[in-house]
């Protein structure tokens, strides 16, 4: 596997269900982040984590969890959702953290995880 | 008042155009700005990087930044269908600390036409 990968890729989840999305990447980097991108909107940053500390938390319920276990891998652990969770859900890694055009903190994305939440 | 708008399109053009796609923004302390393009199904990817004001030329591909005017822009030259896709506008600042916190743009989804 090379680059971002990211499992899985669809979700359906209830409301009262607890899931988790698995990224991890696979170039060495230090800095990792989750998105969200919802339809018609622009990508919200979730969570950034920069060798494996958490540097930022953008605001988000705690019904949602990071968890950055090593510089390889981030989960985000889901339970209790609302329907408007309902979202793509994309990771990225960065060598650095930056503003993402130099060579060191451009941020290479996954594929992303299709949520439903029913 | 959206921080950066973008028009969502979709923007459908004849193979061989040039295309203009454009994002206005409020914040003037915006200082890097970034133009990413996202297949159906695919995560975004980088394809063009400016620091502040100017120019800058990659192949087919121009991305221009007016910041007295706030509005950025990307030139696709001799448009092909495999370009087709949603292209988002990126950007942060000014301080480095914090510029990894890129602020999108909704996208604009291109269809280019054989």
């Amino acid at each position: 596997e090379t680059g971002v990968t990211q499992t899985p890729r669809h979700l359906v989840m209830g409301m009262t269900n607890k899931k988790s999305l698995k990224c991890e990447q696979h170039l060495g980097h230090n800095a990792m982040y989750w998105y969200k991108q919802s339809a018609k909107k622009p990508l919200e940053l979730m969570f950034v984590y920069s060798l494996e500390e958490r540097v930022e938390n953008n605001s988000v319920p705690s019904r949602f969890s990071p968890e950055c276990p090593n510089s390889s891998h981030l989960f985000l652990h889901l339970h209790t959702l609302q329907p408007e969770d309902s979202a793509l859900y994309l990771c990225a890694s960065s060598q650095d953290l930056g503003a993402g055009g130099g060579s060191t903190d451009t941020q290479y994305f996954g594929p992303g995880t299709r949520l439903t939440v029913l | 008042q959206k921080e950066v708008e973008q028009d969502p399109g979709p923007l459908s053009v004849p193979e061989g155009a040039i295309v203009s796609l454009n994002c206005t923004y409020s914040n003037s302390a915006f200082q890097y700005f970034m133009w990413y393009r996202q297949y159906s199904r695919k995560g975004p990817e980088l394809l063009m990087y400016t620091y502040s004001s100017g120019n800058k030329e990659d192949g087919r591909f121009t991305a221009q930044v007016d910041k007295s005017s706030k509005y950025i822009s990307l030139f696709i030259r001799d448009s092909q269908p495999s370009d087709s896709a949603t292209y988002l506008c990126a950007m942060s600042g000014p301080r480095m600390d914090s510029s990894y916190k890129l602020i999108f743009g909704s996208g604009t989804r291109l269809l280019v036409r054989p």
